[in-house]
């Protein structure tokens, strides 16, 4: 069975500081696919940055770097150069990505950790 | 490009009474979904679709049920509302086998 693992239900960051949130998994699927997803009170969810399974380096997207262990299977979510309107929900999710239609394509999510900037 | 469309947004309920969320997506994709968010759970699947006529229990499908007749729509009936149905619910919906979810906007639904 897949699972996802949020251990920080809540985080303070100081402006302008790097953060790490911490995600790990557990999943029986040989090609998967990580993703962080945002939430701020508006209360959307928003994708910030995936992850697959079987690439090589760690994504990056703008401020946002995903830190891949495979071997120890984390998916740590690095947010660079804190701001205020980072403030919010942050969810890791996994799916599988193996094209044969059964449910191990549903995205299934960790509980998320509540991150608060401080200004 | 709509995306994924979910109506209404916002619905107070009374117990007993029964009610569908409507959920569309005009991107094609097969798979559809439907989630609930309660405080401190994170997003749990409610039912899940592959494909037009193929529908699936997720997580938590009690108390509510799901056709997809088309690819495009995928409507959550709750068929007599109770308070532990309180909650925001997210359609979303992806391509089989690649890529993320493309999430609605989220219902927030309240059984009184």
């Amino acid at each position: 069975a897949q699972k996802i693992t949020q251990t920080q239900p809540g985080m303070f960051v100081q402006e302008k500081e790097a953060v790490t949130l911490d995600c790990t998994y557990d999943t029986s699927d040989p090609s998967y696919g990580l993703f962080w997803y945002k939430q701020p009170s508006s209360g959307e969810m928003i994708f910030l940055i995936y992850q697959g399974s079987y690439d090589q380096q760690n994504a990056t997207e703008g401020r946002y770097s995903l830190n891949f262990q495979k071997a120890r299977k984390s998916a740590n979510l690095v947010i660079s150069a804190s701001q205020l309107g980072d403030s919010a929900m942050y969810f890791c999710a996994m799916r599988g990505l193996m094209n044969y239609g059964g449910s191990q394509g549903n995205l299934i999510f960790g509980k998320g950790t509540k991150l608060s900037v401080k200004p | 490009n709509a995306g994924v469309t979910q109506t209404p947004k916002f619905q107070v309920l009374k117990t007993g009474q029964s009610m569908t969320l409507q959920c569309a997506q005009d991107m094609n994709h097969e798979y559809m979904s439907w989630y609930r968010q309660d405080p401190g759970m994170g997003l749990r699947l409610i039912h899940y679709s592959v494909g037009a006529g193929i529908t699936d229990q997720g997580e938590v499908p009690n108390g509510y049920n799901v056709s997809r007749s088309t690819t495009e729509d995928f409507p959550l009936r709750l068929l007599s509302a109770a308070p532990s149905q309180t909650s925001v619910y997210f359609c979303a919906s992806s391509h089989r086998g690649e890529g993320g979810y493309t999430f609605g906007s989220g219902t927030r639904l309240t059984v009184v």
